[in-house]
């Protein structure tokens, strides 16, 4: 079946860091791959996704690279703020499974 | 205009009662889901529902049935609440579950609380 492993936190980093979040998956075929963010109190929404091998998703200053053949979707930001601190889920969906598969979570704490 | 709404938001119940949690979705999609996060934020997919189509996550006890009147609304009913059913139970929606590059919109989350 399919899989998602994320690094475990929680990550602290101080603002402006550089930030790294790891998540390699397995799956059959040849799935898409997301990252959410949940805000406390609040639910999950999507940061950034990537269809197929290579693409690059980016959104508000993180991105991320479909590598196939590492089967690896590692978050990343050049300058992380305080606003940043969050839960982040790396998440895949198989066509034609109606199933979708999380990661466990990273949780990020950015001090000032 | 809230795109994935859910009620209650908080619901404290007692053990062996039975409860219900409502969510509509305005997106006109095809596929709604029910999640449940645990306190370490660990999230379960517990339904997925397209056109329909039930599919379940095997590991669900059966005193959790989801219901959909129509498309745009999936409610989930608790039977015989236990203590191990606290958590915060979250809706999703998306356009084709069946299409994999579909993102998945969620809901505020509501909190349920078993004493």
């Amino acid at each position: 079946g399919n899989s998602v492993t994320q690094m475990e936190g929680p990550v602290t980093l101080s603002e402006e860091a550089f930030l790294t979040i790891n998540c390699t998956y397995t799956a059959t075929g040849y799935p898409s791959l997301f990252w959410y963010v949940q805000y406390p109190g609040e639910g999950l929404q999507l940061l950034l996704k990537a269809t197929k091998a290579d693409d690059k998703g980016s959104n508000k200053g993180f991105e991320a690279t479909y590598r196939k053949e590492t089967t690896s979707f590692h978050l990343e930001k050049g300058s992380v703020q305080v606003s940043d601190s969050a839960v982040y889920f790396c998440a895949l969906v198989s066509g034609g499974s109606y199933i979708p598969t999380f990661g466990r979570g990273t949780s990020l704490i950015v001090h000032p | 205009d809230t795109a994935v709404s859910q009620t209650p938001k908080y619901l404290v119940t007692q053990m062996g009662n039975d409860k219900s949690i409502k969510c509509e979705q305005n997106l006109g999609h095809d596929t709604m889901y029910w999640y449940k996060q645990d306190s370490k934020k660990f999230l379960k997919i517990m339904f997925s529902y397209n056109n329909k189509e039930l599919i379940i996550n095997e590991t669900v006890p059966n005193r959790f049935s989801p219901k959909s009147p129509d498309k745009a609304h999936l409610n989930l009913h608790i039977n015989s609440l236990e203590l191990g059913d606290s958590a915060v139970y979250f809706c999703a929606s998306s356009q084709d579950g069946g299409v994999s590059g579909n993102e998945q919109f969620f809901g505020p989350g509501t909190r349920l609380t078993v004493l």
